[in-house]
């Protein structure tokens, strides 16, 4: 059973860069098959497709987001890393991490983990 | 880039009837190459993540009760909830995947009337 777990600090200062890791157990990253992707909810809100990464190649990330999105894939760690520079009150998210099976859409979803911009 | 709109932002149905929800593409999403539509629907519970109902547009994901109905092609969709159900309020979400940025439409906040 493949299932994600988002972490990472709850506050992030303005200007700062927000790092969230994404835990995936149940699967390994190296088998390929599948993209993972990072969508967040801004609060009352509904969903922003981030990006999403093949753990061999470069990622594809909206460019709403103005390059200041990076993701990237831990193999040794099993992990999807999310970095978010130069961040605003209007990061402030709930940010999930997700598998994206390309044909099947995103099927499995992690609980998601709030971030708050804050001073 | 592609733009999903849906429609109604809300609506209220009685139990036992039937909800429709009606997703809009700003351009096609059909995979001529094996004629699927790239279009997966959501519903997320309040505190819960998104859960997919429907991949290929009208593909039901495994253990979706088949209460639960998409269809449509190009860039017109529908989701139908037939014989509504007390846990079905939620709010629904079409996703195109068909290219990227991937977007998801503003969501449609279903409650019971």
């Amino acid at each position: 059973q493949v299932q994600l777990r988002e972490s990472g600090p709850g506050l992030v200062r303005p200007s700062e860069t927000l790092s969230l890791t994404c835990s995936v157990s149940g699967v390994s990253l190296s088998s390929g098959g599948y993209y993972w992707s990072w969508v967040r909810q801004l609060p009352g809100k509904g969903l922003e497709w981030i990006g999403h990464i093949y753990y061999s190649r470069s990622a594809d990330n909206n460019p709403s987001l103005q390059s200041r999105a990076s993701i990237s894939v831990d193999t040794s760690k099993n992990q999807i890393s999310l970095k978010l520079n130069s961040v605003t009150a209007a990061d402030t998210a709930i940010y999930y991490c997700a598998r994206d099976t390309i044909t099947h859409a995103m099927d499995v979803w992690g609980q998601g983990t709030t971030v708050i911009v804050s001073s | 880039d592609i733009v999903m709109t849906q429609s109604p932002d809300s609506l209220a149905v009685s139990l036992g009837e039937r909800a429709t929800i009606t997703c809009k593409s700003s351009q096609s999403v059909l995979f001529r190459s094996n004629n699927k539509n790239y279009l997966a629907w959501y519903q997320q519970k309040p505190g819960q993540p998104p859960k997919l109902l429907i991949y290929w547009a009208s593909t039901r994901e495994s253990g979706v009760p088949d209460r639960f109905s998409g269809s449509g092609s190009g860039t017109d969709f529908t989701l139908s909830i037939n014989n509504l159900q007390a846990e079905d309020v939620a709010v629904y979400y079409c996703h195109q995947y068909y290219t990227t940025p991937q977007a998801f439409g503003q969501g449609t906040r279903l409650e019971i009337k």
